[in-house]
């Protein structure tokens, strides 16, 4: 199984920072990552898919790099809304797609 | 819009099973596969199994592989994830998911509501 590995597991930020999650795979997995944003008690939401691409709807403060084992989600001017859980996901190894263990974001 | 709505909560006891349902509505239900992840309480999520909604071939995790049973309803666009042989560690929030494939990159997307399972005895 392909492993996701996030740093770091939880940081401190405050709103209108510029913050960055990485995430690194176990194998290469070309451009096939996703980042998803959880709040408490809700499922999941796609952010970004295939490293890069912004989901629709998604605002253009998150952006997402990288390729291969190394990957980055970055969002420029925090916003009270973006404080929750964020978690990768590789979809390389069909269909099996594992999710690293996930960074939340708290309020400094 | 597309929509995947899941059964509502439910209490076992240990080593029974639980089957949980996903209705999925606004696409064509045979076109897109289902996956089911699961959350436990202050944890990140597990990806348990999947299901081509199209043939109905499923593969599961290893974790889950002896007790785990996707299936679907094609005649009412629905999913079904069934665990047996509950332990209090199965306590969770299960989702189930949508494969997105369009534009090269897979993805889930949208997501069900989830169903917290609860084993007590």
């Amino acid at each position: 199984d392909i492993q996701m590995t996030q740093s770091p597991s939880s940081l401190s930020a405050s709103v209108g920072d510029r913050v960055t999650i990485t995430c690194r795979a176990s194998q290469s997995i070309s451009r096939h990552l996703n980042w998803y944003q959880q709040k408490p008690g809700k499922a999941p939401s796609l952010l970004i898919y295939g490293a890069s691409n912004l989901q629709r709807g998604v605002p253009s403060r998150f952006s997402g790099s990288g390729s291969g084992t190394d990957f980055t989600l970055t969002i420029s001017g925090l916003q009270p809304e973006d404080f929750a859980t964020y978690y990768c996901q590789q979809s390389y190894s069909t269909p099996m797609y594992t999710f690293g263990q996930g960074t939340t974001m708290e309020i400094k | 819009q597309v929509q995947l709505v899941q059964s509502g909560a439910e209490v076992k006891k240990p080593g029974a099973s639980v089957k949980v349902s996903c209705k999925t509505s606004g696409y064509t239900f045979t076109y897109f596969a289902i996956h089911w992840v699961r959350q436990a309480p202050g944890h990140g999520l597990e990806w348990m199994g999947w299901i081509n909604a199209g043939s109905g071939n499923t593969k599961y995790s290893l974790k889950f592989q002896d007790r785990l049973t996707i299936s679907r309803d094609t005649s009412a666009s629905t999913v079904y994830m069934e665990l047996s042989s509950l332990i209090a560690e199965d306590t969770a929030v299960y989702y189930c998911a949508r494969e997105d494939y369009r534009n090269e990159y897979n993805r889930f997307d949208p997501w069900g509501q989830g169903t917290l399972v609860t084993v007590s005895s």
